[in-house]
């Protein structure tokens, strides 16, 4: 069974740093494309950053370029997004989500972990 | 970036009654490979989102047939044909024709 189990989030001053992490399993992690997409509460989906197969290729909206950073550790079957200089727009539930083992681009994503909830505020 | 818009913003359904979500694009959606990026996910209430369609018209696993998405250029539907009471949640239409993938507003599907 595919299984996506994210994990690191939670209440952080502005100003802070956090790093999310998402345990994958029950396929062939180094084979995929991988995502990180947020939801702020009680709103729509964002697409935040994703990650080519190798890590070769990486992708950020513009709203945390420069601020998150997101990387991959094959051998661990791991997914990471680092967040420095947090605000408290950055306020949402995190997912990570596996894309396609093709492309150019992650043309969807499938499936969705559970989240974790990453709270900004004094 | 590329704005989607759906529409209605609420849909009260009944059960066995068809329904329909449209999702309007800034851009064409057509890519140079005769491909449209057009995908559609649905978070029911309390859980993660999941994808139902993608390249506007091919069934996730796991889908139900009801489940039926269409379209073509900058306008796309997802159609359900016969509505059952597990079909309650947002649904969200998501282009990745360009990154930053970006996603329409949602669709609260209720039932009547």
């Amino acid at each position: 069974e595919v299984q996506l189990v994210e994990s690191g989030g939670g209440l952080v001053q502005p100003g802070g740093s956090l790093r999310l992490s998402c345990a994958a399993s029950g396929f062939t992690f180094t084979n995929y494309w991988m995502n990180w997409v947020r939801q702020a509460p009680g709103k729509g989906l964002e697409s935040v950053a994703h990650i080519k197969q190798g890590g070769s290729e990486k992708y950020y909206v513009d709203s945390v370029k420069d601020r998150f950073s997101i990387s991959r550790d094959d051998a661990t079957n791991s997914l990471y997004l680092q967040m420095n200089s947090l605000r408290a727009e950055d306020t949402a539930i995190y997912y990570c989500a596996r894309g396609p083992s093709y492309g150019i681009r992650p043309d969807y994503l499938d499936p969705w972990g559970q989240g974790t909830l990453v709270t900004v505020s004094s | 970036d590329i704005v989607l818009t759906q529409s209605p913003l609420s849909l009260p359904v009944t059960p066995g009654e068809p329904a329909s979500i449209s999702c309007r694009s800034s851009q064409s959606l057509l890519d140079t490979n005769g491909y449209h990026y057009l995908d559609w996910y649905l978070q029911k209430p309390g859980q993660s989102p999941q994808l139902l369609i993608y390249l506007v018209s091919k069934r996730a696993s796991g889908v139900p047939d009801r489940f039926s998405g269409s379209g073509s250029g900058t306008d796309f539907t997802l159609k359900i044909s016969r509505v059952e009471a597990e079909d309650v949640g947002i649904y969200y239409c998501m282009q990745s024709r360009q990154i930053p993938l970006t996603f329409g507003g949602g669709t609260k599907v209720e039932m009547k």
